[in-house]
């Protein structure tokens, strides 16, 4: 089956760093998909990519979408501390319509 | 407002019991589906629903069945036969089967 890399696992950041995580994949996908998940709660979808290349943002929240169709990235700037959570990429690949989840980078920050 | 409602938000099993974990969407969404998360863990997908009265197995579904006689609801069953079921479960749904999924808040499950 498809296989989605994450990293890092984990980061612990001082507030007000930026934070990069990205994922990548074993095969081409064709969506890529970044959430959010709040302890005890269900993930939130913070950004979709439908195109290679494509640059997206909401808010101090930035994902691309790789040229290669493996991988993509989340940039968050300016960390505060509500940014304090659990972030899954997931992709959907050409072979399949389910999406395939990451296993998670928990975000620590620091005030 | 629109979206997905699951409850109950804990619920307690005793070993050997079967449970129903409600899952409703106000959306309009086509497709719907469950996953488990377990401690630490990704999400691993249980069952998935294009259309009413239509779905499919994910990747764990033995011990688990579902139903879909309405767009709007989901429900998960976890049976006896379920050897690990203590997990948190998420419900999801998206416009069709390859768009953007939505989760519900979850449902924490212990057996006990």
């Amino acid at each position: 089956g498809q296989q989605l890399n994450q990293s890092p696992q984990s980061m612990f950041i001082q507030e007000g760093e930026d934070v990069s995580m990205n994922c990548t994949s074993s095969s081409i996908f064709n969506t890529w998909l970044w959430y959010k998940q709040d302890p005890g709660e269900g993930p939130v979808l913070l950004i979709a990519l439908y195109k290679a290349g494509e640059l997206t943002s909401n808010g101090r929240l930035t994902a691309q979408f790789g040229i290669t169709r493996k991988d993509s990235f989340l940039n968050i700037s300016a960390s505060i501390p509500s940014d304090v959570g659990i972030y899954f990429c997931a992709g959907r690949g050409d072979a399949g319509n389910m999406l395939t989840f990451g296993g998670g980078t928990r975000l620590m920050v620091k005030p | 407002d629109g979206g997905i409602t699951q409850s109950p938000k804990y619920l307690f099993r005793k070993e050997g019991q079967n449970v129903t974990l409600s899952c409703e969407q106000n959306l309009n969404h086509d497709a719907m589906y469950w996953y488990r998360q377990d401690p630490g863990q990704g999400l691993r997908l249980i069952y998935y629903s294009q259309i009413v009265n239509d779905f499919q197995k994910g990747d764990i579904a033995e011990g688990y069945s579902v139903s879909r006689e309405k767009k709007e609801s989901f429900p998960l069953t976890v049976t006896s036969a379920q050897k690990n079921p203590t997990a948190f479960y998420l419900c999801a749904s998206s416009i069709y089967l390859q768009s953007g999924a939505f989760f519900g808040q979850g449902t924490r499950l212990t057996v006990v």
